[in-house]
């Protein structure tokens, strides 16, 4: 299917273990996003790619790495996952900045660390 | 630096009421600005955008918004509720120059029949 997909759409983990999520984007958008949605934090952006190869840090990398191999793939890891990062996960695409800047989302992945 | 404050984050409307939804905006360059739409187990959709070509931005399912530089506001309103509106609705600013979004902490619409 065309556009944005995530999986899994739900993970239960424990604490110390390690946790990959996946974003998949069939367009050939430039820049993904990843981002955590919390209670009264809205949205916070985690980490951001501007192309394959290159990443960069956003307000909240604590805990997270990610990569960006492939254009249309982003995935998210949780090296040591902790219950403060319990948290619906969103990531994002996107192909231009400035005026014609649209972030398309997918629909989310629900983590609970117990 | 952006950031985006939404005051209030429940509103409650009866149907067929007017929404109007708060947002106001910190931006140290002309900012962008947005409003997506959460259905509850979904990914955000967008609203409507801002991007200085008219101050009025009619946007999907009857939205719009009106940027006011002097308030530096961009609050959404639409005339009649409907129970399809419930919701949580988030605005965000980007830079002119960039393509980092910063959204507020979201406000939740319900609908009462």
């Amino acid at each position: 299917d065309a556009g944005i997909t995530q999986s899994p759409r739900y993970k239960i983990t424990e604490t110390g273990r390690q946790v990959t999520l996946m974003c998949h984007q069939t367009w050939s958008h430039s820049y993904m996003f990843w981002y955590r949605q919390d209670l009264g934090h809205g949205l916070r952006l985690i980490y951001y790619s501007a192309a394959a190869d290159i990443t960069d840090k956003g307000e909240v990398p604590d805990g997270y790495v990610v990569s960006r191999s492939k254009t249309e793939n982003f995935p998210l890891t949780l090296e040591s996952a902790t219950r403060s990062q319990t948290s619906v996960y969103f990531c994002a695409s996107s192909d231009y900045i400035g005026v014609k800047n649209i972030q398309y989302f997918g629909a989310g992945t629900r983590l609970s660390v117990l | 630096a952006q950031s985006v404050t939404q005051l209030g984050s429940h509103v409650s409307v009866s149907e067929g009421a007017l929404v109007l939804l708060r947002c106001n905006y910190s931006s140290s360059v002309p900012p962008y600005l947005f409003w997506y739409v959460q259905y509850p187990n979904q990914g955000l959709q967008l609203l409507l955008k801002y991007t200085s070509a008219a101050t009025l931005v009619k946007g999907i399912n009857g939205f719009e918004a009106e940027f006011k530089k002097s308030e530096t506001s961009f609050h959404l309103t639409k005339p009649s509720a409907h129970m399809s509106d419930a919701a949580e609705y988030f605005c965000a600013v980007s830079a002119n120059t960039g393509n980092q979004f910063y959204f507020g902490t979201g406000t939740s619409l319900t609908v009462i029949p």
